[in-house]
């Protein structure tokens, strides 16, 4: 099956500093990425959609000047949690998708915790 | 917006046990429906789904779904549970054009051998 990576899979960083996580498909071309936020014993929250070469769709709530997205390739989408702070430690995991867009592939995840 | 409902939070089953974890949507008009399962330590996969046809979808390892429309309902189900099922499952939705996934706040199921 089509095979996400995510990188890295945890970091620590001091609050206010700036943390950039990779979401590459390793074997097959990602039209559409997606970005999601897991808080402990809860369900995953879609953050954004990303399509290739255009900007990011965020989801009502989510700070799009916190959260950049960035999807210049059709195998890479970053996502950089900018000036973080304690509150914004959490899971993240981003998922893939080709041309068949519910053909959605996930990726292992980031830990981020902000000290 | 949608909302996707899984009411069972924790289930604690022997082997061979049968299995029902139920998944309920709010969305109103065409839909595509998921079940993903997620292995300690492991990423999420997909189980099965639903976007037409047959309301009744069989999945890998034994899994099958029931859409039911009227109820907007798509429970998992598995007739006789393994250790091995030990996992926490999420059942999401999309609308027709699958832009976004609605994902419900999933249910850990632990098997005891």
């Amino acid at each position: 099956g089509a095979v996400v990576s995510q990188h890295p899979s945890w970091v620590i960083c001091k609050s206010g500093t700036s943390v950039k996580i990779e979401c590459r498909s390793l074997d097959f071309q990602a039209t559409t990425m997606f970005w999601y936020r897991q808080f402990p014993k809860q369900s995953l929250m879609l953050m954004a959609t990303s399509n290739e070469g255009s900007k990011a769709t965020y989801e009502q709530g989510v700070e799009k000047d916190k959260f950049l997205i960035n999807h210049a390739s059709l195998t890479l989408s970053t996502l950089t949690v900018t000036s973080a702070h304690p509150e914004d430690s959490s899971f993240y995991i981003c998922s893939a998708a080709g041309t068949a867009s519910y053909e959605q592939y996930f990726g292992p995840g980031t830990r981020l915790t902000v000290t | 917006a949608q909302s996707v409902s899984q009411h069972n939070h924790h289930v604690i089953l022997s082997e061979a046990a049968s299995l029902e974890l139920g998944c309920n949507y709010s969305y109103g008009g065409t839909v595509n429906l998921f079940w993903y399962v997620q292995y300690p330590g492991q990423h999420l996969q997909l189980l099965l789904k639903y976007f037409s046809g047959d309301p009744l979808v069989k999945g890998i390892k034994g899994f099958e779904a029931e859409f039911i429309k009227s109820k907007f309902s798509f429970n998992l189900r598995k007739p006789s549970v393994q250790w091995s099922d030990t996992a926490e499952y999420f059942c999401a939705v999309t609308q027709y054009n699958f832009n976004k996934f609605y994902f419900g706040s999933g249910t850990k199921l632990n098997v005891k051998p």
